[in-house]
């Protein structure tokens, strides 16, 4: 079975410009939730997704956005992109939301220049 | 406010050895305690969770010892391996609109030495 899948691994991007981060979660799992981790805040909780509607967000700003597709895809998307922004961005899965245990992907290095 | 405290923040173990890691939280609403494991260029990987009703659970050469009147928890890795080293995050989670949010500690980066 396999895991969940982050796209793309890597990027590197202009302060200023916008950004698009897309995951697949494991094959019948409906709940997928973003995160962000830096060295300085570690992991912190950006959004979380169920059934096409975002059902919890994080404290950060409204240039952090994310939709869930019917397939349970997910994407996020950072506008006008920061120094600060420059993160590993992890994606976890769950078979349901009313379930605790959740499977992380590889993560997206972001680097803003 | 950070609601999950973890200690130590690096720890050095010798081959064979025990490494424990301890958190503690704030909210009483916690009701879901998971540890991941994550070795460098990967995301975390859920090692293993333990709900508020019991003491300790025990999955292999992990386990975790909870104290709910204290609001700790720890992780305690007997006969610890080279290939143990990792950095290794507490967790916290509670029901938020119907679905399990953790707050994570910051982390412990644990080096076996063989």
């Amino acid at each position: 079975k396999a895991g969940v899948t982050q796209t793309p691994r890597y990027l590197i991007k202009t302060r200023g410009q916008q950004v698009t981060l897309s995951c697949s979660p494991i094959s019948g799992h409906r709940s997928v939730s973003w995160y962000q981790q830096t060295p300085g805040q570690g992991l912190q909780f950006l959004f979380e997704y169920f059934s096409e509607t975002q059902r919890n967000k994080g404290n950060f700003p409204g240039r952090f956005s994310g939709r869930q597709f019917s397939n349970s895809r997910s994407e996020m998307n950072v506008s006008t992109l920061e120094l600060g922004d420059s993160a590993l961005y992890l994606c976890a899965s769950s078979l349901d939301p009313g379930l605790a245990e959740a499977f992380f992907g590889q993560g997206t290095r972001l680097t803003v220049v | 406010q950070q609601q999950v405290k973890q200690s130590p923040q690096s720890l050095i173990v010798q081959k064979g050895g025990i490494s424990i890691i301890n958190c503690a939280y704030e909210n009483t609403a916690f009701d879901y305690f998971p540890w991941y494991q994550q070795f460098p260029g990967k995301g975390p990987a859920l090692l293993i969770a333990i709900r508020p009703d019991v003491s300790e659970k025990k999955e292999g050469r992990f386990t975790i010892s909870f104290n709910k009147s204290a609001k700790q928890f720890s992780l305690h890795i007997m006969d610890s391996q080279p290939g143990d080293s990792a950095t290794y995050f507490c967790a916290a989670s509670m029901r938020q609109g119907g679905s399990y949010i953790p707050t994570f500690g910051r982390g412990t980066s644990l080096i076996v030495h063989p």
